[in-house]
């Protein structure tokens, strides 16, 4: 089986953009979490789909949301790009939920300048 | 408060001797996940064990070994052996219900140990 897939792998931006990142699960995976890691903060969970709906979130500012497609693929958009926003963003799938065992993709480093 | 402690940052030691990674959690459920992920240095985070928290079997697999104890609310992460390609950030992540979301559930991450293993 094809592991967690994540495009792209680099981004570099400017203050004020936009991004969107994608994350394509593991086949049959219909949970998909995504997280942000830095030096200082560390891993943080940011929200978790499951069926096209979003199930939980994370402490993050609105500038921050994601969707999931009818084939469990998932993007998040952030909005008006700050510098703290550089980070290495993960995408996990799980069968269903956290309680199941998270496979993570190579995330996307996001550089803001 | 925080849920997952790892209270060692960094730890280093030289090729072949044991090392033995902690991670204490926190949580007011009675049914819980652990679990130990590798980071290395590419970026990726890999798997390496689930337990549940009736499950308090030791659990050893090649040179990793496992110690879940739920009366000290840790789970203990040994290498035995060393070897330079075990040189990564190990976290420790917890799952439980978040009663704020209605009680689904997320991973939460201890911040991680850093270990290197000199030749």
């Amino acid at each position: 089986k094809a592991g967690v897939t994540q495009t792209p792998r680099y981004l570099i931006k400017t203050r004020g953009q936009q991004v969107t990142l994608s994350c394509s699960p593991i086949s049959g995976h219909r949970s998909v979490s995504w997280y942000q890691q830095t030096p200082g903060q560390g891993l943080q969970f940011l929200f978790e789909y499951f069926s096209e709906t979003q199930r939980n979130k994370g402490n993050f500012p609105g500038r921050f949301s994601g969707r999931q497609f009818s084939n469990s693929r998932s993007e998040m958009n952030v909005s008006t790009l700050e510098l703290g926003d550089s980070a290495l963003y993960l995408c996990a799938s799980s069968l269903v939920g956290a309680r199941e065992t998270q496979y993570f993709g190579p995330g996307t480093r996001l550089l803001v300048l | 408060a925080q849920k997952v402690t790892q209270a060692q940052t960094e730890i280093s030691v030289v090729e072949k001797e044991d090392v033995t990674l902690d991670c204490v959690y926190e949580t007011r459920d009675t049914t819980y996940y652990l679990f130990w992920y590798k980071q290395p240095p590419s970026g990726e985070l890999v798997f390496l064990i689930r337990r549940n928290s009736f499950d308090e079997q030791n659990e050893i697999s090649g040179r990793y070994s496992w110690n879940f104890q739920k009366s000290t609310s840790s789970f203990n992460f040994t290498i035995t052996a060393s070897q330079v390609v075990d040189s990564a950030v190990y976290f420790c992540a917890l799952s439980e219900r978040d009663f704020t979301q209605g009680g689904s559930e997320k991973l939460v991450f201890g911040k991680g140990t850093k270990l290197t293993v000199n030749p």
